[in-house]
């Protein structure tokens, strides 16, 4: 059973772009969350989707957004990149609407730099 | 909010050493999860729990829910188990999960 895939595994951007993140979850999963991990806040919780709809959001500017598609892969979108946007983004998975309530299949994440 | 600390924040110890590595958080939740993480990034769940006690070879984790505290033991340690290991908990009255800052392990041989 293939994991979480993750793409890109590296981006590079400069300030003011856009960048949009993709996660496949784990085959029958249908729970989608997104986290982002820096060195001086550590992991933080992004938001989480279910059958292409967002269930919980953290507290992140409007900036940051996502969706989800029928077959439950999901993108996340961060617009008008600032040098703090800098940060390893991680996707997880699980079976369930409430992906915080079960075990979480990591993704190997996406290391964005914003130049 | 709930405030999850974790202790310690590093620590280094011989193979073959029995390892705690300690988290509180502050508000009541529905579930508090044990993660690791290696590095380049990628985190394996280890355990999920809600009350009492799991084992998994020679992992255990433990959670007191009146006193909101959980621990995770290494038996036998070994260098492969060097890692990060993160406390995050669900509930408390915030959507998703709530991290703790980490404990990060080095098991030297």
């Amino acid at each position: 059973k293939a994991g979480v895939t993750q793409t890109p595994r590296y981006l590079i951007k400069t300030r003011g772009q856009q960048v949009t993140l993709s996660c496949s979850p784990i085959s029958g999963h249908r729970s989608v969350s997104w986290y982002q991990q820096t060195p001086g806040q550590g992991l933080q919780f992004l938001f989480e989707y279910f059958s292409e709809t967002q269930r919980n959001k953290g507290n992140f500017p409007g900036r940051f957004s996502g969706r989800q598609f029928s077959n439950s892969r999901s993108e996340m979108n961060v617009s008008t990149l600032e040098l703090g946007d800098s940060a390893l983004y991680l996707c997880a998975s699980s079976f369930r609407q409430t992906g915080s309530l079960e075990k979480l299949f990591f993704g190997s994440g996406t290391q964005l730099s914003v130049l | 909010k709930n405030e999850v600390e974790q202790s310690p924040q590093n620590l280094t110890a011989q193979e073959g050493e029995f390892i705690t590595i300690n988290c509180s958080y502050s508000v009541g939740i529905s579930a508090l999860h044990w993660l690791q993480q290696h590095p380049g990034g990628g985190i394996v769940s280890l355990f999920m729990l809600s009350s009492g006690k799991k084992k998994h070879g020679r992992l255990i984790a433990t959670i007191n829910i009146q006193e909101k505290h959980s621990s995770l033991h290494i038996t036998a340690s070994h260098p492969r188990d060097s890692a990060v290991y993160i406390c995050a908990v669900a509930g408390g009255g915030a959507d998703g999960l709530t991290f703790g800052k980490g404990t990060h392990l080095i098991i030297q041989p």
